[in-house]
């Protein structure tokens, strides 16, 4: 079976420092992969996605960037982190090259201080 | 460019009761839509999905959606709530067809099972 890890579960970052949040799927090839940002514990924000090895669609202009170093492996990070970046990131993937249900990791909750 | 409505912030039920949690969409074609669950600091679970067929949709936990096309609707419903079932629900939509990976995601719908 499918599954999907994400770490860290919990960070607390200094405003302007670095950022750099992991994801990683088992049990499958070539998924589509997805970061989201849910701010307040509501809408969920699509961030990036990728469908291939260093393929990467924004979504949003922002203070954030993601890259996929390997197929099941997808990576955000930030330079300098920004008051307004905190919030629960979410990873997800999904098969296929059209539209399925996405499988979400267990979140990173991101405080900027 | 599609969109999600859950016009409901929250719905509060009584334990045993009937539950629905309403779900309207726009989008260009037919629609791919979708359930999921998220419990606190947690990731979203998918319940549900329709992408043709049968109007009504059976998922995870007892959980099943109608999909009306005249309505642009696809409401959540479960025939009794359990106190479990607390949580936060979101609708999505796609366009659909190949190429088309992403999901709209509704504000979300809290909802509380009173004992």
């Amino acid at each position: 079976s499918q599954t999907i890890h994400q770490w860290p579960a919990t960070l607390v970052q200094p405003v302007g420092s670095p950022l750099s949040l992991e994801c990683t799927v088992e049990g499958t090839s070539n998924p589509n992969l997805y970061w989201y940002r849910q701010a307040a514990g509501r809408g969920l924000q699509l961030l990036f996605y990728s469908v291939g090895i260093g393929q990467i669609s924004s979504e949003v202009p922002q203070n954030l960037s993601a890259s996929r170093p390997q197929d099941r492996q997808f990576i955000l990070s930030s330079k300098k982190l920004l008051l307004s970046d905190s919030g629960f990131y979410l990873c997800a993937w999904s098969a296929g090259q059209e539209v399925n249900e996405q499988y979400f990791g267990p979140g990173t909750r991101l405080t900027v201080t | 460019a599609q969109s999600v409505a859950q016009p409901e912030d929250q719905v509060n039920v009584a334990e045993g009761n009937p539950l629905t949690v309403k779900c309207t969409y726009s989008v260009s074609g037919n629609p791919y839509l979708f359930w999921y669950v998220q419990y606190p600091n947690r990731g979203l679970q998918f319940l549900l999905k329709y992408i043709t067929g049968d109007n009504l949709v059976k998922g995870s936990y007892g959980f099943e959606a109608e999909f009306n096309k005249s309505q642009t609707s696809f409401h959540l419903k479960k025939p009794s709530a359990l106190v479990s079932d607390s949580a936060l629900y979101f609708c999505a939509v796609s366009p659909g067809g190949a190429g088309s990976y992403q999901l709209t995601f509704g504000k979300g719908t809290k909802l509380s099972v009173i004992p």
